[in-house]
């Protein structure tokens, strides 16, 4: 079956732009993640869904960051007024359910801010 | 000090020789683990995953975890160039809801 997908794969903006990353997850997973990996580094984490709950979004940096998946099923992150260090791959991972470990990741979406 | 570590290499290795990848984690709390592979440009993928002490073998990878000197470990046996790659170990536990700390990644290169 499908894995999860991510859109833009590379998305270029120029400092104080607004920009919208998409993740679609495996079907019928009920948990969804997002973190971000810095060039050299593992995965940090910035927020957590269960369905269209958003349960915990301590990892998120700034309040420039905000996420949202309103029917429970595909996710948005937008990041508004970009900045330099906001550079970084993106990566959505889902989980069949709340309280399962296992997280399948998506290919991530490279975001250069210039 | 980070939660997680993890030697960034790069590991080289002849292809055919086992190779063993390592974490170290801070957080006893800590009682999931798992390794993640990791292709350039690409998303990490779900290698093994382990909960709270021993031993967990699938195909030519086995997971170690020794909960006690809290220490994780990856051998791969019979490497591939195919294995190239890079190796996240990533942990969590109960208090951390679902979320995953990752290590910073092995760079591990098999050469033929």
């Amino acid at each position: 079956g499908a894995g999860v997908s991510q859109s833009p794969r590379y998305k270029v903006a120029k400092r104080g732009q607004d920009v919208a990353l998409r993740c679609d997850p495996i079907s019928g997973h009920v948990s969804l993640f997002w973190y971000q990996q810095a060039l050299g580094q593992g995965p940090e984490f910035l927020t957590y869904f269960q369905n269209e709950a958003q349960l915990d979004k301590s990892g998120l940096p700034s309040d420039r960051f905000f996420a949202e998946r309103p029917e429970g099923s595909v996710s948005t992150l937008k990041i508004q007024r970009t900045q330099q260090e906001d550079s970084a791959v993106y990566l959505c991972a889902s989980s069949l359910t709340y309280g399962s470990y296992e997280q399948y990741f998506g290919p991530g979406t490279r975001l250069t801010v210039t | 000090q980070k939660e997680v570590e993890q030697d960034p290499g790069p590991l080289s290795v002849p292809e055919g020789a086992i190779v063993s990848l390592n974490c170290t984690y801070s957080n006893s709390a800590f009682q999931y683990f798992m390794w993640y592979r990791q292709y350039s440009r690409k998303g990490p993928e779900l290698l093994m995953y382990t909960y709270s002490s021993g031993n967990k073998e699938d195909g030519r990878f086995t997971a170690q975890v020794d909960k006690s000197s809290k220490y994780i470990s990856l051998f791969i046996r019979d490497s591939q160039p195919s294995d190239s790659a890079t190796y996240l170990c990533a942990m969590s536990a109960e208090e951390y809801g679902n979320k995953l700390v990752f290590g910073a990644g092995t760079i591990l290169r098999v050469k033929s």
